[in-house]
């Protein structure tokens, strides 16, 4: 089926360090989605994306939608220990008269103190 | 604003109980809902979706089922619960791009 290869699994990083991770998939997605989740809640939006090309940023946190429209990928700046947590994409496309989302299987962020 | 709602926030339940887990969605009309599991340390998995009352699509078979009773209203139910049900379920909402979590329950069968 359908899926999302989202890297690296797990990062064990300094603070103040900044941060890269990234979606990939053989199909092309209209929407891309970053979400992070804290242990025992619900995945938050944090960046969507809608164009190819786009990038966005919501205060150190910058997104991008690839040009191919078949990847994305989401950084962070200076890392701080709030920002631990598992990070997810996801990808949105059009199926049937509603749409389909295809997610990643996320990204653990350690911070190392 | 839109609020997402479920309950209960945590539950024990022995192999073989019937299971109900209810989530309410507040500030929209005729969203899209859905159902995920997410196991310790794993990504999420669609369980159910509905565009509409009564209208459900099961994503994986198993021997959970979803209802939409009501347009706000989206319930996941089980007869008889297996060890392999335990985990994170989690309620969305979407009227467009982009999907938003209620909290999550916590559900442990023992």
């Amino acid at each position: 089926g359908q899926q999302l290869n989202q890297s690296p699994q797990s990062m064990f990083i300094q603070e103040g360090e900044d941060v890269s991770m990234n979606c990939t998939s053989s199909s092309i997605f209209n929407t891309w989605l970053w979400y992070k989740q804290e242990p025992g809640e619900g995945p938050v939006l944090l960046i969507a994306l809608y164009k190819a090309g786009e990038l966005t940023s919501n205060g150190r946190l910058t997104a991008q939608f690839g040009i191919t429209r078949k990847d994305s990928f989401l950084n962070i700046s200076a890392s701080i220990p709030s920002d631990v947590g598992i990070y997810f994409c996801a990808g949105l496309r059009p199926m049937d008269s509603n749409y389909q989302l295809i997610w990643g299987a996320g990204t653990k962020l350690i911070i190392k103190p | 604003s839109q609020t997402i709602h479920q309950w209960p926030a945590t539950l024990v339940q022995p192999v073989g109980s019937p299971l109900s887990l209810e989530c309410t969605v507040e500030g929209t009309s005729n969203p899209n809902l859905y159902w995920y599991r997410q196991a310790a340390g794993r990504g999420l998995q669609l369980l159910f979706y509905s565009v509409g009352i009564g209208q459900i699509s099961s994503e994986v078979p198993q021997n959970l089922s979803a209802s939409r009773p009501q347009d706000r209203q989206f319930i996941l139910s089980s007869k008889k619960l297996l060890l392999s049900d335990s985990g994170f379920y989690l309620c969305a909402w979407s009227v467009a791009n982009g999907q938003y979590f209620g909290p999550g329950t916590r559900l442990t069968v023992t």
